[in-house]
């Protein structure tokens, strides 16, 4: 079981709110991800962070940011919710590791997930 | 384009049968490739991950087999249990960077019936 936490596991707000999705870590790993992932659909990467004070933008375009202040955390904040930002949004984490060819073979251990619903 | 293509998308099979699960990858250059687990309203939970060399990886009842000629990897899942219902993802690595960009499937939905 991996030691990866999210809150809230749902939150059904209206719309125009802003609202900070929490996930936390206690396994002290560098990297940290967010993802989005619809219904019969593959997860998207929207943010990452190598490490504190570092993050990136990811492959999925995303109107919600990010910070990370510690290892810990890695919050996610929607500033103005809309009906499309209804989705499942699952954190994950990683060791750093990385092969002899310089690419990383680590797993990621992902949190519960938190269904958002925006009416 | 990289892509992950998984099938069946969805299968039902009987308490105590095998089954088999596909994933064909496009991804070039190839890293590592991995099946994910996801139960119902929660997140991936990683049962095995497999490198360029290795042709096949057990964990328990779980078999994955990879094909890096043909890009392509296999789950048999042995004697299922009724908790094996879940969706499994295979996520395939490129080595372009440090990151390890990650390419998901869709998942095949499984479900074992009594």
């Amino acid at each position: 079981e991996a030691d990866i936490y999210q809150t809230p596991r749902y939150l059904v707000i209206g719309t125009g709110k802003k609202i900070t999705l929490e996930c936390s870590q206690t396994m002290g790993h560098d990297k940290m991800y967010w993802y989005q992932q619809d219904p019969g659909m593959e997860l998207h990467l929207i943010h990452y962070s190598y490490g504190v004070n570092s993050t990136e933008k990811g492959d999925l375009s995303s109107e919600s940011t990010v910070s990370r202040i510690r290892t810990e955390h890695f919050p996610l904040t929607l500033e103005s919710a809309r009906p499309s930002h209804t989705s499942q949004y699952l954190c994950a984490s990683s060791p750093d590791i990385v092969n002899v060819l310089g690419a990383s073979t680590d797993t990621q251990y992902f949190g519960p997930g938190t269904r958002l619903t925006v009416l | 384009k990289n892509q992950v293509e998984q099938s069946p998308q969805s299968l039902i099979i009987l308490e105590g049968k095998n089954c088999t699960l596909q994933c064909n990858y496009t991804v070039s250059p190839f890293s590592n490739l991995r099946w994910y687990k996801q139960d119902t309203g929660r997140g991936p939970v990683s049962l095995t991950i497999m490198t360029f060399s290795e042709n096949t990886k057990s964990n328990g009842r779980y078999t994955a087999t990879l094909d890096a000629d043909t890009k392509q990897s296999s789950l048999h899942i042995t004697a299922s249990q009724l908790s094996d219902s879940a969706s499994y993802i295979c996520v395939v690595s490129d080595r372009g960077s440090t990151l390890g960009r990650l390419y998901f499937g869709r998942g095949t939905q499984l479900t074992v019936w009594p």
